[in-house]
């Protein structure tokens, strides 16, 4: 089974420009997050969509971030723009569609490393 | 809040030699805690989901265990190629969709 696709796996823009991240999540997941990893911390949730809607968005910092998941399948993740505090890994994830009481586990992408100079 | 506290923030053992890493939180209605493994340069991989006190799981040198406030990852007889970063995350229950709150992780390194 094909795991989580991200692309690209490094980038390194000056401040002030844009860059766009792409997800694929695995085929029949419902739900997929966006997730921001600075050296040193665990992933902090940016966005969760589930199918074409977002489900939370409260850390997203909306006047430089936006994210879109057309068709409930991939997902791009923008930043317009960027400042040296988004140089971190963005990581996707993608679980299988939230219902009753058990959470069901995300499974994780490779990562993009933004380096913002 | 969801909190989650995760110590030793690193921690070296020799080959074969057994710990135990400890994952604390606080959270409103637990409804998932999950350990992920992550290597240097690579995305968390997902190990294991316990999702009440006193469960417990195993996966070859791995053991995870659950309590009311915390949750104790085993590692038994390490291997070097066990050399990872560990995270604990917790998952809120309703209202808390199916956001993963995660601590800082703790840096296993086993050596020879």
């Amino acid at each position: 089974e094909a795991g989580v696709a991200q692309s690209p796996r490094y980038k390194i823009i000056e401040k002030r420009q844009s860059v766009a991240f792409w997800c694929n999540p695995i085929s029949g997941h419902a739900t997929l997050y966006w997730y921001q990893q600075i050296l040193g911390q665990g992933p902090k949730l940016l966005i969760q969509f589930q199918n074409n809607g977002v489900v939370d968005d409260s850390q997203l910092p909306k006047d430089r971030f936006s994210a879109e998941r057309l068709k409930g399948v991939d997902s791009t993740l923008k930043i317009q723009p960027a400042k040296l505090e988004d140089s971190a890994v963005y990581l996707c994830a993608s679980s299988l569609e939230s219902s009753g009481w058990r959470g069901y586990e995300q499974f994780f992408g490779p990562g993009t490393r933004l380096t913002v100079l | 809040e969801d909190q989650v506290t995760q110590s030793p923030e690193a921690l070296r053992l020799q080959e074969g030699e057994s710990s135990s890493l400890n994952c604390s939180y606080t959270v409103s209605g637990l409804r998932g805690l999950f350990w992920y493994r992550q290597d240097p340069g690579k995305g968390p991989e997902f190990l294991f989901t316990l999702y009440s006190a006193g469960e417990e799981k195993e996966k070859e040198r791995l053991k995870a265990t659950l309590t009311k406030k915390e949750s104790f990852l085993h590692i038994t007889a390490p291997k070097p190629e066990d050399s990872a970063t560990y995270l604990c995350a917790v998952q809120q229950g309703a209202g808390g969709g199916n956001k993963l709150t995660f601590g800082t992780g703790t840096q296993l390194k086993v050596e020879l």
